[in-house]
């Protein structure tokens, strides 16, 4: 595997629902980031994660919840989502916070 | 307040037919400014990154150059395969954490 590898692909969730977003990186990057993307909407910077720490959140409803175990894997977990949290969910990589991320092939969410 | 707008928001080309994107940008100093290339259903694919005024950076037909207010990206000879939405994203000078992209170009290049 290269590059940012994020599962599943697709995921279908009721309001209910308890799940997870997986991030793997494979660059040797010590940046992660989640970001979310709406229709017709600019991509929305939702956590940043530095050497394993949370350095940014920009006002994000708690039930999205992050977690960062190393360096190379990044978590979203999810729960009591509302329908318009459906949206294409984009996780990024990138060394040190100053320069160009990477983005891995999203998860396409829809809550129900 | 820090902003990034992109016009237009969708451009159709003949292939062949030579035009521009551009990316107009607000912030409190920049760090950087980064365009992407995000096929349908795809994340997006980093182009290029600009860092100052005068800056020029090319790859194949695209070509980015940046000001201190805007940045383009120029598309030589268009072919089908650059379909594609084109994003354009700010870095600030003040917070390395924050990001701000504009909402996109929607590229679509007909044989």
């Amino acid at each position: 595997e290269t590059g940012v590898t994020q599962t599943p692909r697709h995921l279908v969730m009721g309001m209910t629902n308890k799940k997870s977003l997986k991030c793997e990186q494979h660059l040797g990057h010590n940046a992660m980031y989640w970001y979310k993307q709406s229709a017709k909407k600019p991509l929305e910077l939702m956590f940043v994660y530095s050497l394993e720490e949370r350095v940014e959140n920009n006002s994000v409803p708690s039930r999205f919840s992050p977690e960062c175990p190393n360096s190379s894997h990044l978590f979203l977990h999810l729960h009591t989502l509302q329908p318009e949290d459906s949206a294409l969910y984009l996780c990024a990589s990138s060394q040190e916070r100053s320069t160009e991320a990477f983005f891995g092939q999203g998860t396409r969410l829809t809550v129900v | 307040e820090d902003q990034v707008t992109q016009s237009p928001e969708a451009l159709r080309l003949q292939e062949g037919e030579s035009s521009s994107l551009n990316c107009s940008y607000t912030v409190s100093g920049l760090r950087g400014l980064f365009w992407y290339r995000q096929d349908p259903g795809k994340g997006p694919e980093f182009l290029f990154t600009l860092y100052s005024a005068g800056e020029e950076k090319e790859k194949e037909r695209l070509k980015a150059t940046l000001t201190k207010k805007e940045s383009f990206l120029h598309i030589t000879a268009p072919k089908p395969e650059d379909s594609a939405t084109y994003l354009c994203a700010v870095q600030p000078l003040y917070n390395f954490n924050k990001f701000y992209f504009g909402s996109g170009t929607k590229l679509n290049v007909k044989p």
